[in-house]
């Protein structure tokens, strides 16, 4: 099994459409949780840090559940330019502090 | 400021010979990463390095390849005797929180 599962999509929704994903991790003793967004052919950015409250950034609403061991990323009012890859990253908490990456979940805006 | 830099951009290399690719951090930036990301696939990571510790080797598949830091500056990554299941996107962070990495723009390398 690997660390860290996404749905590798693609999700093609309308622009203005509210579209989640769900990313799960197998290591209980993950600490720090991350979204990042990927474009094509393009470097990873970070997106928004996962907090155990939950924390919005605008349309972005991340939530983290650690008894179920999965995070999720709602984008409301989708917009043709938030068509990208998303990636689920998760730290370990003890040991080398590199981060672990999902393989990512593909998202595509249509008009 | 400057972000990650790394070079170069593209590298196409004969099957068999040596690469190496090089990584300029942001300046100040104690942590350096270097992961692999081969086509429509996640990143894979490499080899961690953390001020002048001994860096973590865990993710290199290889003895082949190898990295090397001066320092808090410049990193290189080798690859020797390249294969063609080498070819990949070589991503390099740097990070001074340790919950925030900032990536350089990749190194495409391609082994034919």
């Amino acid at each position: 099994r690997k660390e860290v599962e996404q749905d590798p999509g693609p999700f093609n929704v309308p622009e203005g459409a509210t579209v989640a994903f769900n990313c799960t991790y197998s290591n209980s003793a993950s600490q720090s949780f991350f979204w990042y967004r990927q474009d094509c052919r393009k470097e990873p950015k970070l997106l928004m840090s996962v907090y155990s409250s939950g924390n919005e950034d605008g349309r972005f609403t991340a939530q983290l559940n650690r008894a179920s061991q999965y995070i999720s990323l709602l984008i409301r009012d989708s917009k043709l330019s938030d068509s990208a890859t998303y990636l689920c990253v998760v730290i370990r908490g003890t040991g080398r502090r590199a981060l672990t990456f999902g393989s990512g979940t593909r998202l595509q805006v249509q008009p | 400021g400057a972000g990650v830099s790394q070079s170069p951009s593209n590298k196409v290399t004969e099957k068999g010979k040596d690469v190496e690719l090089r990584c300029d951090p942001i300046s100040g930036h104690t942590a350096l990463y270097w992961y692999r990301q081969r086509l429509g696939q996640g990143l894979e990571f490499l080899i961690y390095f953390q001020g002048n510790s001994a860096p973590d080797k865990s993710g290199l598949p290889s003895d082949r390849f190898s990295a090397e830091r001066t320092g808090e500056s410049v990193s290189t990554l080798t690859i020797q005797r390249t294969q063609q299941e080498d070819s990949a996107v070589y991503l390099c962070a740097s990070s001074f929180q340790v919950n925030e990495q900032f990536f350089g723009p990749g190194t495409r390398l391609t082994v034919l």
